[in-house]
C-alpha cells in the first residue's frame, strides 16, 4: 500500500518566514508533485519532479522552489512567506512505469499572518 | 494553456437519486481522465479512471463517459448513499506538458438521508 506523508498537517507561519513543506513517498516512485488547494480553484500544480535532482515548474510557481536530493523525499520552499500563500498543500506521487495514478499525501493547511 | 472546467461546483441529491458531475477539456491530446474523490479532512483518492480508447467504464455504482468529439467527460453515481457525500474532482492528463495533470476546480456532493 501506497504511502505518502507530510512532514505537518497544520502549520502557521508569518509573513516574510522561509517555510520547509516536507514530503515523504515509500514506494520508489519516480515522479513527485507538489499542488496547492483552494476553494473554487480545485488543485493546481505548483512544481513537479521527474526523477532525484529533477525538478520543472507547474503552473504557479512565483514565490516557491523545490528541493529533491533522495527519491523518497520532495520539499517545497516558501522563500519568504505571504498570506496569499495561505492554503492546503497536498503532495503526491506517482511510478509512470505501473500506470498515471497519483497518490496523494494527508496535505499541510498553512497558514501565513 | 490547458484547461478543466467542471459542473455543478455544488451538488444536492436525495439518497437513492443519481448524481452527475460533468468536466470539459482543452488539450485534445489529453489522453487519460482520472476522477478524485476527497472526503472532508481527508486526502483525494482515485475512484475512477477512463482511458481515450475507450468510451465508457463503470465500477459498481459509478461510471464514467467520455466523449473525445466533444472533449467532454461526466462522472455518473447511481443509487447515492450518504457516504457519497463528498468532493469530487476530474482531471485530464495528455501527452503535452510533460506528466502534468489538470484538475477541474471540483464539485462538492451532499447525498441528502
Amino acid at each position: 500500500d501506497v504511502k505518502v506523508t507530510q512532514s505537518s498537517r497544520y502549520l502557521v507561519k508569518r509573513t516574510g518566514e522561509k517555510v520547509f513543506l516536507e514530503c515523504v513517498q515509500d514506494m520508489d516512485h519516480e515522479n513527485m508533485f507538489w499542488y496547492r488547494q483552494d476553494p473554487g480553484l480545485g488543485l493546481r500544480l505548483i512544481y513537479f519532479s521527474y526523477d532525484v535532482k529533477m525538478k520543472e515548474k507547474g503552473d504557479i510557481p512565483e514565490g516557491y522552489s523545490v528541493s529533491r536530493e533522495k527519491k523518497e523525499r520532495f520539499s517545497l520552499i516558501l522563500e519568504s512567506a505571504s498570506t496569499n500563500q495561505t492554503s492546503m498543500y497536498l503532495c503526491a506521487s506517482r511510478d509512470p512505469g505501473q500506470g498515471v495514478e497519483q497518490y496523494f499525501g494527508p496535505g499541510t493547511r498553512l497558514t501565513v499572518t | 494553456g490547458e484547461n478543466v472546467e467542471q459542473h455543478p461546483s455544488t451538488l444536492s441529491v436525495q439518497e437513492g437519486d443519481s448524481a452527475v458531475i460533468k468536466c470539459t477539456y482543452s488539450d485534445s491530446a489529453s489522453n487519460y481522465f482520472p476522477w478524485y474523490k476527497q472526503e472532508l479532512g481527508k486526502r483525494p483518492q482515485l475512484i475512477i479512471d477512463i482511458r481515450s480508447n475507450v468510451g465508457e467504464k463503470k465500477d459498481q455504482r459509478i461510471a464514467v463517459t467520455l466523449n473525445k468529439t466533444a472533449k467532454h467527460f461526466s462522472l455518473h453515481i447511481t443509487e447515492t448513499q450518504p457516504e457519497d457525500s463528498a468532493v469530487y474532482f476530474c482531471a485530464a492528463r495528455g501527452n503535452t506538458g510533460g506528466f502534468k495533470t489538470i484538475f477541474g476546480a471540483g464539485t462538492r456532493l451532499f447525498v441528502k438521508a
